[in-house]
């Protein structure tokens, strides 16, 4: 069984500060875990990913997440928001090294960002 | 190069009609999944299908049913619609399957609205 939890549903920060999305995810296997972001009218959009490679995962615009094994965590990161980054955003798990497919999402955090 | 594409993009029905929704993967991807994604709810996983089998399948009732093609092309059709089937349903495309850590490419939906 896997599940993904995401602590907050709204985060509001304004443009220049930190972000910080959480992630805890639940799995009986090795997992496979994904940020997505989803703007309005537009498509899923892959952020980043891990699949037990290095720990600290950066991807695209500037975010990165770190897997924490021993918290069961996926936090996501950035710097510094741009207005750009408001969006929804997806935490996802899969379970690694399987013949069989299942993709479980999170609920989705609602980033704003403020001027 | 195109991206996955959907077919149609809006749909509305009425209660106990049938539904059949179209994905095309990216050229090279064997993997097709459909996911149901309700307003403020993140994407629920409905079917994978790799090579043309099914390879998973999440808590949806037996009047959801899918198929892939030769061409890894796909197809959902949803019989007697129920007014809760109203969303948006996406379709991702991989390499391999999602469990392997593949990264999924997802088209912009079709949202269907079942009056």
């Amino acid at each position: 069984a896997q599940s993904v939890t995401q602590l907050d549903s709204h985060v509001s920060v304004s443009e220049g500060t930190p972000v910080l999305l959480r992630c805890n995810y639940s799995s009986s296997y090795s997992p496979s875990l994904f940020w997505y972001v989803q703007h309005p009218n537009k498509g899923l959009q892959l952020l980043l990913k891990y699949t037990s490679a290095a720990t600290l995962v950066k991807g695209i615009n500037g975010f990165e997440a770190e897997f924490k094994k021993s918290e069961t965590s996926f936090h996501l990161t950035k710097p510094s928001a741009h207005m750009s980054d408001a969006a929804e955003y997806f935490c996802v798990v899969t379970r690694l090294n399987t013949n069989a497919g299942k993709s479980t999402f999170g609920d989705g955090t609602t980033l704003t960002v403020k001027p | 190069d195109a991206g996955v594409t959907q077919s149609p993009t809006h749909l509305i029905k009425t209660r106990g009609q049938q539904v059949t929704l179209r994905c095309s993967p990216i050229s090279g991807h064997k993997s097709v999944s459909w996911y149901q994604q309700v307003l403020g709810q993140g994407p629920q996983f409905i079917f994978q299908y790799y090579e043309k089998e099914e390879r998973g399948r999440g808590n949806f009732p037996d009047r959801f049913s899918a198929r892939q093609f030769p061409n890894y092309s796909s197809e959902l059709n949803v019989n007697a619609l129920l007014l809760g089937d109203s969303a948006l349903y996406l379709c991702a495309s991989s390499q391999g399957l999602a469990g392997s850590g593949e990264t999924q490419y997802f088209g912009p939906g079709t949202r269907l609205l079942v009056l």
